[in-house]
């Protein structure tokens, strides 16, 4: 029961590099979720997809992309870092976009120095 | 716009005591659902329990259920026989809507600290 992967689970980038954090479902669900966690804080959406080949911005999209050509993967990309994209990063599926629950991965602690 | 409130910053509880934490919620939507989640020191979200708003009776699971109070516009989850396991932070959510992907919409969250 695999569920929901992220990888790498920590990673520190200097200012100005690009990496992607990987994220793969074995659940078979359509919609698959990027948040970001601030400390203290609740979680905020950067990206969302609601099936293969169809992605959406959410409420802090700036300084990211991804992509969804599959139904199981669903990369974040950070272009060009900065300080302020230090966070936790949260990956999350779910079958539907109504009132089933969405399911986790265990984060990537970014820092960006 | 949707939102959710947790007004308790921090909880502390005795081992085996209930411990009820707040939740209360604004939506305009007549259809919804409320969600808990726990995050323990670790940083993973483990859902808990979910509450449709049409749903007539509140959601249990285990030792977790949810006091819904539709009216009040409140959520709050009921932890009952609090174990030392049970010390993490508690988000409540909502589904936003459904033509923005049905996010989750998160409250502040309550850090409960379970005392043996």
């Amino acid at each position: 029961n695999a569920g929901v992967t992220q990888t790498p689970k920590f990673r520190i980038l200097k200012i100005g590099q690009s990496m992607t954090l990987q994220c793969t479902q074995d659940m078979n669900h359509n919609y698959m979720y990027w948040y970001r966690q601030d400390p203290g804080m609740g979680l905020k959406l950067i990206y969302y997809s609601v099936g293969a080949g169809i992605t959406d911005k959410g409420e802090v999209p700036n300084g990211y992309n991804v992509s969804r050509s599959t139904t199981e993967d669903f990369p974040l990309r950070l272009e060009l870092a900065a300080p302020s994209q230090t966070s936790v990063y949260f990956c999350a599926s779910s079958p539907d976009g109504l009132n089933q629950p969405q399911h986790f991965g265990d984060g990537t602690r970014l820092s960006i120095l | 716009a949707q939102k959710i409130t947790q007004t308790q910053p921090g909880m502390f509880v005795q081992e085996k005591e209930a411990v009820t934490l707040d939740c209360t919620y604004d939506t305009s939507d007549p259809s919804y659902g409320l969600f808990w989640y726990k995050q323990p020191s670790s940083g993973e979200m483990i859902f808990l329990i979910y509450q449709g708003s049409y749903d007539q009776q509140n959601a249990t699971e285990g030792r977790y259920s949810l006091n819904f109070q539709k009216a009040r516009k409140s959520a709050n989850l009921v932890i009952s026989a609090s174990q030392l396991g049970d010390s993490a932070m508690y988000f409540c959510a909502m589904r936003g809507p459904y033509n923005q992907g049905g996010k989750l919409i998160f409250g502040q969250g309550t850090e409960l600290s379970v005392k043996p």
